[in-house]
This record gives C-alpha cells, sequence and structure tokens, in this order.
C-alpha cells in the first residue's frame, strides 16, 4: 500500500517570497509521483509529474520539484509567489504498474499575503 | 475542447434519498474514477473503472454505486446507505492501464449536501 504525508496543513507567505511544500511518501513498490493544485470550488489541475530521470522536475505557474529517493520525499518549490498562486495544493503517487490508482496526501493551502 | 464534465454543480439530498452525480469524457480515455473530498482529509478513492462494463470499488465505497455501460459515461449514485453524504465529489479519467505515466485529468466537482 501507499501512503502521502504532506507536512504543512497552510502555509502562509507574501508576495514575491520563496515557497516549499512538503510532501513525504511511503511505498513498498515504484511508484510515480504528482503535484496537482485546487483553485477554489474547481477540479484538480496537474503542476508536474515525476516518472524517472532527472530527479528535478518543473512544471507550469513556474513550480518545480525535485525527487529525493532515499529520503522518499518529493517537495514543491517556487522561488517568488504570485497573489495567483493562493490555491490548495495535492501531492499524489500511483504505482507503476497497474490500476492508476492516486493516493493523496491531505493537501496545503498556500496563503499569498500582498 | 476536450475535457470532463460533471453536473450538477451543487446538489442537496433529503434523507432516505437516493442522488445520481453525472459525469462525462470526451477524451477518449479509457478509464475512469470517482473522489470524496473532505476538508482536511484529501480525495479518497470511490470506484474507478478500466473498461467499459466493468468497475471496482475503491478505498470508501460503502454506500455508492457506479455503472459504466458508455465509454464517455461514469455516473455515481449516493444511496441512502451513505450517512454522512456531504463532500464534493470529484470525477476524473486517465488513458488506462497501458498508460500508467499519464496523469489523470478532473472535472470541476459537484457539491452534494444534506438537507
Amino acid at each position: 500500500a501507499q501512503s502521502v504525508t504532506q507536512l504543512d496543513s497552510q502555509v502562509p507567505v507574501f508576495e514575491e517570497a520563496p515557497v516549499e511544500l512538503r510532501c513525504n511518501y511511503s511505498s513498498s513498490v515504484s511508484v510515480y509521483l504528482f503535484w496537482y493544485v485546487q483553485y477554489p470550488n474547481q477540479g484538480l489541475q496537474l503542476l508536474l509529474k515525476y516518472l524517472s530521470g532527472s530527479t528535478l522536475v518543473k512544471g507550469i505557474n513556474g513550480f518545480e520539484a525535485e525527487f529525493n529517493k532515499s529520503q522518499t520525499s518529493f517537495h514543491l518549490r517556487k522561488p517568488s509567489v504570485h497573489i495567483s498562486d493562493t490555491a490548495e495544493y495535492f501531492c499524489a503517487v500511483s504505482r507503476r504498474q497497474g490500476a492508476q490508482k492516486l493516493v493523496f496526501g491531505q493537501g496545503t493551502r498556500l496563503t499569498i499575503n500582498p | 475542447d476536450g475535457g470532463i464534465t460533471q453536473s450538477p454543480k451543487y446538489l442537496f439530498r433529503k434523507e432516505g434519498q437516493n442522488v445520481t452525480l453525472s459525469c462525462e469524457q470526451n477524451l477518449n480515455h479509457d478509464a475512469m474514477y470517482w473522489y470524496r473530498q473532505d476538508p482536511g482529509q484529501g480525495l479518497r478513492l470511490i470506484y474507478y473503472s478500466q473498461i467499459v462494463n466493468d468497475f471496482q470499488k475503491g478505498d470508501i465505497a460503502e454506500g455508492y454505486s457506479v455503472s459504466r455501460e458508455k465509454k464517455e459515461s461514469f455516473p455515481l449514485t449516493v444511496t441512502s446507505a451513505q450517512k454522512n453524504p456531504t463532500a464534493f465529489y470529484l470525477c476524473a479519467s486517465s488513458m488506462g492501464v497501458a498508460y500508467s505515466n499519464q496523469p489523470q485529468h478532473f472535472g470541476d466537482g459537484t457539491r452534494l449536501s444534506i438537507l
């Protein structure tokens, strides 16, 4: 079985400051890793994904994430945030084989203050 | 534009009533999923279907039922057996088992409340 832990339920930052949203996972098999963003009363939009290869992956809206196999982490970062980044962010994993059943973390609410 | 359409956006249920949430996709995806979202709990898988006329239970299937008669459609029924149905329900689709590295695409959700 897989599990995902997002270490911060809420992260407040000032506009133009850097931000890191932390994600740790547990799995007995190899997994794919994803970050999704959810704006209020909307569905989820894919930010980025890690499949294999380079451990630093770049996504949309200036976000990037680094896969660390030894620490089983997949932290999301942005060097300078904007008001429009205010949203909830979800880390998720799925097994590489078989049905793509996503396992989500609890979510991190990112609030950008002017 | 291709995408996933969920309807209605808001739904109210009376005690003892079954309600059905609609999910339609025009992405030509084989696999479809239903998730339930509660505050502070992330998303939890209710049911999923990898192909027409076949579906499997997810982690919290009790009190729910689904059907998959057409590739494009995967409706979810919240039955009266579901004692705590108030939540935000999200439908998703993906290309299928052979493409497990491809992401799931999500609809905009249905918010279900109890009258």
